[in-house]
């Protein structure tokens, strides 16, 4: 079974509809991350978590909310999708329990494609 | 803005051959990593370089670390045609007044029978 999984794994929506991407894992992590994949761009963080009650802004949060309902759950949210959100979207977890001030390697969920018409 | 920056954006080679990709970034780093991502896939940890390390090994994978010049590469060697992907770096590093893991925009690799 997959360590960290992504519901669904694409979506199509229209303009603004509310939409939630979910993340699940089973590594026992306690950081977990969204990004957002464009094509050309690399990855760019959207919102990270330390844990469950510190949640924080990444590189491009306007538009986006997150909730972190358990150490193992992490979801995205746009609140009222708009085009330019069309990406491809992943969630990662990392362990920092005995390494809290370096980034340790990161686990990838399989990504979940959005579109937005 | 991002902090690593790979290096060519894309590199076709036969298979066999050996293919180098570098990574070049603008501040001081705790570490650098290296990850592969097969086309539409999630990102796959490769390997974890420290910045007081200057060169790590992993199988067909070698990966130096230049601190005094910011650049980074990851040397695959005997390439496969399973090798093809994009490869990103990342950097641990300060930012804003706390660490961050920036990721480049990636080599294509394509490795051709």
């Amino acid at each position: 079974d997959a360590d960290v999984t992504q519901t669904p794994r694409n979506r199509i929506t229209k303009t603004g509809k509310r939409i939630m991407l979910e993340c699940s894992q089973t590594k026992g992590h306690d950081r977990m991350y969204w990004y957002r994949q464009d094509p050309g761009l690399g990855l760019r963080l959207i919102y990270y978590s330390f844990d469950v009650k510190d949640i924080n802004k990444g590189e491009i949060s306007d538009g986006y909310s997150v909730s972190r309902q358990a150490q193992a759950k992490f979801s995205l949210s746009l609140e009222s999708a708009i085009p330019n959100q069309t990406a491809l979207y992943f969630c990662a977890t990392s362990d920092h329990r005995t390494s809290r001030y370096s980034y340790n390697e990161q686990f990838f969920g399989p990504g979940t494609r959005l579109t937005v018409l | 803005s991002q902090q690593g920056e790979e290096d060519p954006q894309a590199l076709s080679i036969q298979e066999g051959e050996n293919a180098t990709m570098n990574c070049s970034y603008k501040t001081s780093i705790n570490n650098l990593q290296w990850y592969r991502q097969n086309s539409g896939r999630g990102l796959v940890h490769l390997i974890l370089i420290r910045s007081n390390e200057r060169e790590k090994h992993s199988g067909r994978l070698r990966v130096t670390l230049d601190t005094s010049k910011k650049s980074s590469s990851l040397l695959i060697t005997a390439s496969r045609a399973a090798d093809t992907a994009s490869y990103f770096c990342a950097t641990d590093s300060l930012s804003g007044g706390y660490n961050k893991l920036i990721f480049g925009a990636g080599t294509r690799l394509a490795v051709h029978p």
